[in-house]
């Protein structure tokens, strides 16, 4: 496609309730990101595929926090047991080059979860 | 945890001046800066990178990088109303993790016409 593309773009889920984002990165790029920005701050990573394999999953806040890209194209999100302070945009990005010189990403729209 | 710090602002210039965004980052191994642009509801675009020291132009806008005192900052010349928006800091680790990229809270630009 022509640009990273997310879905859900706007996700409201009780307190408890898994949810499921979706990214579609721009084919061909090898890297793909996933970043949590919250109201008036930052992106913050969360973790980062290089194709299908999860190189980093450090920036994950819990256990309740999964990301898969299993055939290194489209990649998912999974967010268990949903709590109020997941509220935030999670933003894809993607970008062509491997590990080095990965600072030119290309950001989706994002999907805004707000847990009530 | 390495920091990037911005002023969050609001900073406020009427149209035709010039806009200076600062930002300061506390790991002095750091190799490249990246400035992006965000405008409200939207995903972050990448207007700049610069990864040696002095500045780098693009159009009307100069990245400037000062690495001894750990200091990165972008000039908008001639501002536009449509250049309001909020503009974030990247700076990726120094080290093996140098993909991911460590951002600011940005700083909220308006433009006045």
């Amino acid at each position: 496609g022509a640009g990273v593309s997310q879905s859900p773009r706007y996700k409201v889920a009780k307190r408890g309730q898994d949810v499921a984002l979706r990214c579609d990165p721009i084919s061909g790029h090898v890297s793909l990101f996933w970043y949590q920005q919250a109201l008036g701050q930052g992106p913050e990573f969360l973790t980062y595929f290089q194709n299908e394999a999860q190189l980093d999953k450090s920036g994950l806040p819990s256990d309740r926090f999964f990301a898969e890209r299993p055939e290194g194209s489209v990649s998912t999100l999974k967010i268990q047991r949903t709590q109020q302070e997941d509220s935030a945009v999670y933003l894809c990005a993607s970008s062509r080059q491997k590990r080095r010189d990965t600072g030119e990403l290309f950001f989706g729209e994002g999907s805004r979860l707000t847990v009530l | 945890q390495k920091e990037v710090e911005q002023n969050s602002g609001p900073l406020s210039v009427p149209e035709g001046a010039i806009a200076s965004l600062n930002c300061t980052y506390s790991d002095r191994g750091s190799q490249s800066f990246f400035w992006y642009r965000q405008y409200s509801g939207k995903s972050p675009e990448l207007i700049m990178f610069i990864y040696s020291n002095g500045d780098k132009e693009d159009g009307r806008f100069t990245a400037q990088l000062n690495k001894a005192s750990q200091y990165v900052s972008l000039l908008i010349r001639d501002s536009q109303p449509s250049d309001s928006a909020t503009y974030l800091c990247a700076v990726p680790p120094s080290g093996g993790s140098n993909y991911k990229l460590t951002f600011g809270k940005g700083t909220l630009l308006t433009v006045n016409p």
